[in-house]
């Protein structure tokens, strides 16, 4: 079935911990999301790709980095966590065209400790 | 700076209609989309609205209103399926994508 798939679907990090969230599409969508989404607060851009080999800062970048090797895979990493870094994660993607929808990956739901 | 205003949370019966507002305050506008996103799964595409008046999809239909910044979504028919977070999303000039907090309908029978 195409889509996106995250993973993991939840983590317990301690603080101070190096994490990686998964995001793998099968859709050959060129342009790629990573959403944060808190209680009360819209969803929060924090990295793009607007093509393999291109990334670009969102909204709220820091504390994160990624990567975009290949069209497929776009991991987060984040290099030390902290307890404000608690929150669900959305990985989206959509085609070319820059009115076009988004596709959602189920999220992982992260708790920095 | 940006805004996009939904109401928190909203209450409709069973087999009743709902209207769900959006205005916002954008620099620049290229289109604004709505989003059905059910607890704890992922935001699902709904409508798109671009020019100004009345879109119907089945028991959905989104309207936009360009010059008042406004939009609303209209849901007919209520199902209890329809307990759902309702987001307004518009794409602004650099065609940056600038969320709602949502709207939480709730369904009672």
């Amino acid at each position: 079935i195409a889509g996106i798939t995250q993973a993991p679907t939840s983590q317990i990090l301690a603080a101070g911990r190096r994490m990686t969230l998964r995001c793998t599409q099968d859709m050959r969508h060129n342009a790629m999301y990573w959403y944060r989404q808190d209680l009360g607060l819209g969803l929060r851009l924090i990295h793009y790709s607007n093509t393999a080999g291109t990334t670009g800062k969102g909204e709220v970048p820091d504390g994160y980095s990624v990567s975009r090797a290949n069209t497929d895979d776009f991991p987060l990493t984040l290099a030390s966590a902290v307890p404000s870094q608690t929150s669900v994660y959305f990985c989206a993607s959509s085609a070319s065209d820059q009115n076009s929808p988004l596709h959602f990956g189920n999220g992982t739901r992260l708790t920095v400790t | 700076g940006q805004n996009i205003d939904q109401p928190t949370e909203m209450t409709a019966t069973e087999g009743a209609i709902v209207q769900i507002n959006c205005t916002y305050q954008t620099s620049g506008f290229n289109g604004l989309f709505w989003y059905q996103q059910h607890a704890g799964e992922a935001p699902t595409f709904l409508s798109y609205n671009v020019l100004d008046g009345l879109e119907e999809k089945g028991r959905f239909s989104s309207f936009l209103s360009r010059s008042k910044g406004y939009s609303y979504l209209l849901l007919k028919e209520l199902q209890m399926k329809d307990s759902a977070s309702y987001l307004c999303a518009v794409l602004d000039s650099n065609y940056q994508l600038i969320w709602g907090a949502g709207t939480k309908l709730i369904i009672k029978p």
